[in-house]
Order: structure tokens, then C-alpha cells, then sequence
């Protein structure tokens, strides 16, 4: 069975402040993908990464795909408010779409003013 | 431009009623991907559909639960004779074509069973 496992759970900081959400896995993924999920609401798609050692960054989110394409990071400069939410991290299987996403368990971010 | 539209957003049911979700996907996309969010748990794939035709159905439970995307109309995800078991947060997702590049999510139907 193929598992993501995302570190840490919970994370409560300061606004300003940096922080990095790790997703960890002993398979391959073919690509892995970052959602934001609020409260009551569904997944949203914040970024895909495909190549091995790719990096991608979306204004203050940097996204880093591992080069054996098993893990992935995410960081976030200068945490806002706004950033509060759910963090969750998937994993596409093999080369084709079998439409089969694995998700992590999330990481809860608390950003505090 | 509507997103993935999903319908109901609530539903209660008694133990042994049916349940019915639907799932509209985005404009032009054709593949639908249903999936499940139990409390403290994870996201979990259950199907995925395209126009007609069911592609995995692996993590779907071989009892009580169905699911189909007819030529016209919304995916449907049927669920009979509901127990507790089955409260959960059911989420649709649609994508344009067969790659892994990311999918647009519903809002999701919450299901109670009472």
C-alpha cells in the first residue's frame, strides 16, 4: 500500500514567520500535487510537480519535488492570516491517469496576527 | 464559469435509507473522480468515471455503494442501506483529460447518518 506521509500535523506560528511542511513517501510518484483545503469546502489545486528536482514557486509558496520523485516540501515565507488552513499533499500513480490520487493525512496551519 | 458542482451540500439520512450524491464536472471535462473524507482521516479515492463507463472502482466498497456517469446528466454516487459508518465528507473532482496534472474539486456533500 502506498503511503504519504506528511510532517507535521499541526503547526501554529506567528505571522512573519517562515515554515516548511514535508511530504514523505518509499514509493515513486509519477507526479505530486499540493491542495489548500478550508473549512466545509473541497480540496483547491495550488501546484503540480512532475520532474525529479523540480521547483516551483507561487509568490511567497516555494514547492520542491524530490529527485528520486518520493518526497516534496513546501514553504512558506513570511507566513500571513491568510495562510491559515489545510495543507495536503497527493500523489499520482504510475505513468498514466488511473484517476488514483494518494493523500496525505495534512498539515494544519495556524498563522496567528 | 461553474466549477465542479456538487449537490446536496448536506444530507441526513436514517440507517437503511438510500443516499444519493451528484456531480456535476467543470465544462469540458469528461473525467470524474469520486473520492471520501472521514473525520481525522484522510482524503480516500473510491471511483473514477468517465462519460459511461466506470476506469477504477478499486477503492469503492463492493457492497451497498455505486456510482455512475451517464452520457447525459451528473455522476451519481448511490449508496444503499446507509449505516453510521458511512458519515463522511464526499468529494467529486473532474479533470479534462488522462493526466495526473491536478484536479478541480466540489465543495463536497456531507453526509450524516442518523
Amino acid at each position: 500500500t502506498q503511503l504519504l506521509e506528511q510532517s507535521p500535523q499541526f503547526l501554529s506560528i506567528q505571522e512573519g514567520e517562515n515554515l516548511t511542511v514535508y511530504c514523505n513517501s518509499s514509493s515513486v510518484f509519477s507526479s505530486l500535487q499540493w491542495y489548500r483545503q478550508e473549512p466545509g469546502e473541497g480540496p483547491v489545486l495550488l501546484v503540480t510537480v512532475v520532474t525529479g528536482g523540480e521547483v516551483k514557486k507561487l509568490k511567497r509558496l516555494t514547492f520542491q519535488f524530490g529527485d528520486a520523485r518520493k518526497d516534496s516540501s513546501l514553504h512558506i515565507t513570511a507566513a500571513q492570516p491568510g495562510d491559515t488552513g489545510l495543507y495536503l499533499c497527493a500523489g499520482a500513480q504510475g505513468s498514466s491517469n488511473t484517476g488514483k490520487l494518494i493523500f496525505g493525512q495534512g498539515t494544519t496551519l495556524q498563522v496567528k496576527p | 464559469n461553474a466549477g465542479v458542482m456538487q449537490n446536496p451540500r448536506h444530507l441526513v439520512r436514517r440507517r437503511g435509507q438510500e443516499a444519493r450524491l451528484r456531480c456535476s464536472p467543470m465544462k469540458g471535462h469528461s473525467h470524474v473522480y469520486w473520492y471520501r473524507q472521514l473525520p481525522e482521516e484522510g482524503l480516500k479515492f473510491m471511483v473514477y468515471l468517465q462519460k459511461e463507463n466506470i476506469i477504477d472502482e478499486s477503492g469503492m466498497p463492493k457492497e451497498r455503494f455505486s456510482a455512475e456517469f451517464p452520457k447525459e446528466g451528473p455522476s451519481i454516487l448511490r449508496i444503499q442501506q446507509v449505516v453510521r459508518g458511512d458519515s463522511a465528507a464526499y468529494f467529486c473532482a473532474s479533470s479534462p483529460d488522462r493526466l495526473n496534472y491536478g484536479y478541480t474539486f466540489g465543495s463536497g456533500t456531507r453526509l450524516t447518518v442518523v
